[in-house]
């Protein structure tokens, strides 16, 4: 069965830090990793995508790094700031249509002061 | 700026009751679908359509359906709601079925089925 698991389940950062969220994933085969920050009550909205040939992305403060051979993606993120507070859900598709998509359950990021 | 606009933002229901959320998106784009959100599990995904007239059903289907009014609006209702659908349910929408585009989500409806 296609998982994806991602760790830590939450974390809380002081604003300023870093920090790095981790998903493996059992998916196969494998077309594209994605993944989205989700704000308290809102949607879900892309950072990044990556294909299989693609080992680092990056998106303003958030870069993703992909290792197809463990299986597993990281997300950096930099200067952590209070708007950063949100779920990140890494997705993983096993085709190249979002209909077989598999979710992870998400990091929950909470930045402080 | 809409881009996935959904209906309504929350709602309670009856047990038995049916009820239809409404989804419509201002992209232009082919493909469009329903998940739905449970606490401490990922997005799942309940019906999708391709493109304008078709719809199949997608991992949990069961006590759904769904209409594709046209490209701009997909539909999901309700027939009679359980409390086993008391859930968040997403719309989103992809340009068309390809590796590497850009899924876009609505905002959010809240259900309670009490």
């Amino acid at each position: 069965k296609n998982q994806v698991e991602q760790s830590p389940q939450s974390l809380i950062i002081l604003e300023g830090k870093n920090c790095t969220l981790q998903c493996n994933y059992t998916v196969s085969p494998f077309s594209n990793l994605r993944w989205y920050k989700q704000d308290t009550g809102r949607g879900p909205v892309s950072l990044t995508i990556m294909t299989f040939s693609e080992n680092t992305k990056s998106n303003g403060r958030y870069t993703a790094t992909l290792d197809a051979d463990t299986k597993q993606s990281s997300l950096h993120i930099t200067a952590s700031q209070l708007s950063d507070s949100a779920s990140y859900i890494c997705v993983v598709s096993p085709t190249g249509t979002a209909s077989k998509l598999t979710f992870g359950t998400g990091t929950r990021l909470q930045v402080t002061l | 700026n809409a881009g996935v606009t959904q209906t309504p933002k929350f709602q309670v229901l009856k047990t038995g009751q049916s009820m239809t959320l409404q989804c419509a998106q201002d992209m232009n784009h082919n493909s469009m679908y329903w998940y739905r959100q449970d606490p401490g599990m990922g997005l799942r995904l309940i019906y999708y359509s391709a493109s304008e007239g078709t719809t199949d059903k997608g991992e949990v289907p069961n006590g759904y359906n769904v209409s594709r009014l046209n490209k701009r609006e997909f539909s999901l209702r309700l027939e009679s709601a359980a409390p086993s659908q008391t859930s968040v349910y997403f719309c989103a929408t992809e340009r068309g079925a390809n590796s590497g585009n850009t899924i876009y989500f609505g905002e959010g409806s809240w259900l309670t089925v009490v």
